[in-house]
């Protein structure tokens, strides 16, 4: 079956602090995945997104992310996390342009 | 770049009323654009596939008959919540392939309460 895990509801992190976003995945094809951004009442925001090549992909707002097919891990990193990064987080996997499945989001709370 | 968007951005209505929720891409053509659900607090699920000229696809315990999808145009594409319940209650979001087709365009989202 087709999913996605993210272990983590909730994570609090110090401003300044460095992240890191857990999201494995189970899908059959090659998967494409993605890191999206949800502010409060509003729509997702893309951060980045992995088809092929280089397993270490950079995104928008300094943020990155790592696909270790063995591990079936798309785990979303920042270096050092600023309080406009409150958000929730999904990470979603699909097929280029078919629907997604998302994983079911993790809280992030910054503390200043 | 490739704009989707959503009208209307939330909407209040009684139960029992209809609400009709569209979804435009501004910038580029769009033969399939997806529906999905968020609940409070809870992740986004697939609704259904609309397909411009042809019928929609529903995910399993969709109700088809309650969640009508019409795909007028290769840039429109319209939900309508029928004898909308407070369980109906969400946040409904759209999505569309773009240009490249190498990501899918999300618009921003209608919050329908439902009283």
């Amino acid at each position: 079956a087709q999913s996605v895990t993210q272990p983590d509801i909730h994570i609090t992190v110090s401003e300044g602090a460095s992240l890191e976003l857990r999201c494995n995945y189970s899908y059959g094809a090659t998967p494409y995945l993605f890191w999206y951004v949800q502010s409060p009442g509003q729509g997702l925001q893309l951060l980045l997104k992995y088809f092929s090549g280089d397993t270490l992909v950079q995104g928008i707002k300094g943020f990155e992310a790592e696909f270790k097919r063995s591990q079936s891990s798309f785990n979303l990193r920042k270096p050092s996390v600023h309080w406009s990064d409150a958000a929730e987080y999904f990470c979603a996997v699909g097929a280029r342009t078919d629907k997604l499945i998302f994983g079911t989001g993790t809280r992030l709370q910054v503390f200043p | 770049g490739a704009v989707v968007s959503q009208h209307p951005s939330w909407v209040i209505c009684k139960s029992g009323t209809s609400v009709k929720i569209e979804c435009r891409s501004l910038d580029f053509q769009a033969t399939t654009m997806f529906w999905y659900r968020q609940f409070p607090k809870q992740s986004l699920m697939l609704m259904a596939t609309s397909n411009e000229g042809s019928k929609a696809t529903y995910e399993q315990g969709v109700e088809k008959d309650k969640f009508l999808i019409n795909h007028a145009s290769l840039t429109l594409s319209t939900l309508t919540v029928t004898s909308a319940h407070p369980e109906d209650s969400s946040f409904y979001i759209c999505s569309a392939p773009g240009r490249a087709g190498n990501e899918q365009f999300f618009g921003p989202g209608t919050r329908l309460t439902v009283l």
